[in-house]
């Protein structure tokens, strides 16, 4: 069965920088691409970027870009999500979730990891 | 940008029938997915392209969306659906995956 496992909570300091990986098993990693999404303490999902696992395109939220980067390592089947410039607005729970290799309608988030928490503090 | 409207919150009773509203501008004219969100637990696809249930998910769960409106009902709802629940679609003038704000359902 499809499964997403997701790296340890990480604490960061205002400034720094973090990765989050989702190592991924049970299916084709390359068929597939990966959506990040992100949730603060009490609050909604929120979107930050697409990467397809096919040919590595990637596609950020607005509010992310030039402070966020997404990859993939097809040898060990594994996506990973930098964010960068952190600030306490960033402490939330990471998600991946698994999509199709391509961008549009009906594209559904079909697989959730278990999410990573990021706290920012001082 | 796109946005899409839930209500914060929908109480039912055990048995009765759930409702919940995503609201957005033609939103009919886009496919719309949803997610269940139990507390403590990751989010997980229980109706995607406007009316089709994964494998795995209960029949109880359907979907529909018109106009300006999708809507998730659970019928014959359960104390363990209690959950938020997320709408989701695609903007293409952003190209971006927009959440609507979520809906909390209590089953009491």
């Amino acid at each position: 069965q499809v499964q997403l496992v997701q790296s340890g909570a990480e604490l960061k300091k205002p400034g720094a920088s973090v990765t989050v990986s989702c190592k991924a098993s049970g299916y084709t990693f390359t068929n597939y691409g990966f959506c990040w999404v992100r949730q603060a303490p009490g609050q909604g999902l929120e979107w930050m970027g697409w990467i397809s696992a096919y040919n590595g395109d990637t596609n950020y939220a607005r509010k992310f870009q030039g402070r966020i980067s997404m990859y993939t390592d097809t040898s060990t089947n594994t996506a990973y999500m930098d964010l960068g410039s952190l600030n306490f607005e960033d402490t939330a729970l990471y998600y991946c979730s698994r999509t199709a290799r391509g961008q549009g309608s009906g594209y559904a988030l079909d697989s959730w990891g278990q999410g990573t928490l990021v706290t920012v503090s001082s | 940008s796109y946005e899409l409207t839930q209500p914060p919150s929908l109480s039912v009773s055990p048995g009765q029938t759930a409702s919940i509203t995503c609201s957005g501008d033609k939103l009919g004219n886009r496919f719309v997915c949803w997610y269940q969100q139990r507390s403590g637990q990751s989010p997980v696809l229980i109706i995607y392209q406007d009316s089709k249930r994964p494998s795995g998910i209960a029949e109880r769960f359907s979907g529909s969306n018109s106009g300006n409106t999708a809507t998730l009902t659970i019928s014959g709802t359960q104390t363990l659906d209690e959950a938020d629940y997320y709408c989701q679609t695609w903007d293409s003038s952003s190209n971006s995956w927009v959440f609507g704000g979520g809906t909390e359902l209590t089953v009491l």
